[in-house]
């Protein structure tokens, strides 16, 4: 099963606009993470934040993470056509390593 | 190796067939992940070994499937009597500490 649901489900922005993307989950969490898809393989991994930080940062990266709303966000600055694929936020749960992806949200930047 | 490596990229197979898909990790990590994932959804996890021990295979959907890791360091799923419904992206993730690597997937249909 499921555990995170991406909101929106599909966006669309122009080149060097920002890119919000938000994420909710239901149970307790060790850790969320947030990867990238480009082409239905292959997921690569962005950024790791755990249930004990609020904020990170990576490059053009911004995930913040709001443990008693259960909810993340991903924000992607200065958008790029390169940044065109699916977001996935993962979570962790506490006492394994199992982790649970979302639905994802599909994102294009038009050049 | 460099990365985590899938073979192969693609199967195709014929409803009630047996299908091995395999997996070789990242060298020295000792977790390793099955996830499959239907097109337009996120991965959707399916076992997680610790070295060679299965620990957690909640997520396998009945006993067609099943995954061994021998030696803590290549997996095969095994998926007995396909059935169309398993068509799907097959991933497989290995990690140390932190987040987990993806290979680039075995695409697998059953006709």
């Amino acid at each position: 099963s499921q555990q995170g649901e991406e909101d929106p489900q599909a966006l669309s922005i122009q080149e060097g606009e920002n890119a919000t993307m938000n994420c909710s989950y239901k149970t307790s969490i060790n850790n969320l993470q947030w990867y990238r898809q480009n082409s239905g393989r292959g997921l690569v991994h962005l950024i790791l934040i755990r249930s004990n930080e609020r904020e990170k940062h990576s490059g053009r990266l911004r995930v913040t993470l709001d443990t008693s709303k259960k909810s993340s966000s991903l924000l992607i600055t200065a958008s790029r056509a390169a940044d065109t694929a699916s977001y996935f936020c993962a979570t962790t749960p506490p006492n394994n390593n199992d982790m649970r992806f979302g639905a994802g949200t599909r994102l294009t930047v038009k050049p | 190796g460099a990365g985590v490596s899938q073979t192969p990229s693609n199967k195709v197979t014929e409803k009630g067939k047996y299908v091995e898909l395999r997996c070789d990790p990242i060298s020295g990590h000792t977790a390793l992940y099955w996830y499959r994932q239907s097109l337009g959804q996120g991965p959707e996890f399916l076992i997680y070994f610790q070295g060679t021990g299965a620990a957690d295979d909640s997520g396998l959907p009945n006993d067609r499937f099943f995954a061994v890791r021998p030696e803590g360091s290549v997996s095969t799923l095994k998926i007995q009597r396909t059935e169309r419904g398993d068509s799907a992206v097959y991933l497989c993730a290995s990690s140390q500490v932190g987040p987990q690597f993806f290979g680039p997937g075995t695409r697998l249909t059953v006709l």
